[in-house]
């Protein structure tokens, strides 16, 4: 299976910094690659898919990039709503994996 | 509105079984792929399983391979997932998820509120 690392597992922010979550997967995996936000008690919800298309109804304020095996989300300007835990997957080879989570904290 | 609303869990001993459902509205129910993806408490995500929006090919976790089975009812637009033989590991909450595309190899746009299965002892 595919191995997907995120980096940091969580990080400390103020409202309006920018901030950026990194998503190495162990082999290559083309665009295939999604990004998901999850707040405590709810369902994750599809932030960015084919790693750089914002899914209908994302503020432009979060964007997605990376090939091969490097990827990366960041929120330009952070906001109250941001925080939460991130997740990145990977769709190219089964099974699909996640990464184990970036928590985005208020500092 | 698309929706997804799952259903069925609850306490089950070990070894036996459960089946969940996921009722989708809002869409045409066969032209997407549908998935499971499961999250044990305080834990990560995990996909479970996937069921392709055309012919209906399903995939599975190696951890649930032979114990669970996916299918569908495309005239009821219902998704079940047959869960057998469980472990302590499969307690977790269930979500139900739709691929943006019919092939299994889509992102999860939609997912429903999901549902908790606890295996006891």
């Amino acid at each position: 299976a595919i191995r997907m690392t995120q980096s940091p597992s969580s990080l400390s922010a103020s409202t309006g910094d920018r901030v950026t979550i990194t998503c190495r997967a162990s082999q290559g995996i083309s665009s295939y690659l999604a990004w998901y936000q999850q707040k405590a008690g709810k369902a994750p919800k599809l932030l960015i898919y084919a790693a750089s298309t914002l899914q209908s109804g994302v503020p432009s304020r979060l964007s997605g990039s990376g090939s091969g095996t490097d990827f990366t989300l960041t929120i330009s300007c952070l906001q109250s709503e941001d925080f939460a835990t991130y997740y990145c997957q990977q769709y190219h080879s089964s099974p699909w994996t996640f990464g184990q989570g970036t928590k985005v904290e208020i500092k | 509105e698309v929706q997804l609303l799952e259903s069925g869990g609850g306490l089950v001993q070990w070894g036996g079984s459960l089946r969940l459902s996921c009722a989708a509205s809002g869409f045409t129910f066969s032209n997407y792929a549908m998935n499971w993806v499961r999250q044990a408490p305080g834990k990560g995500l995990e996909w479970v399983s996937v069921i392709s929006g055309s012919a209906g090919s399903t995939d599975y976790a190696d951890s649930v391979k032979g114990r669970f089975i996916l299918s569908r009812d495309i005239s009821n637009n219902t998704l079940y997932l047959q869960m057998s033989s469980v472990r302590a590991e499969d307690t977790a909450t269930y979500y139900c998820a739709k691929g943006v595309t019919r092939l299994p190899s889509s992102a999860f746009d939609i997912w429903g509120q999901g549902t908790m299965v606890t295996v006891s002892s």
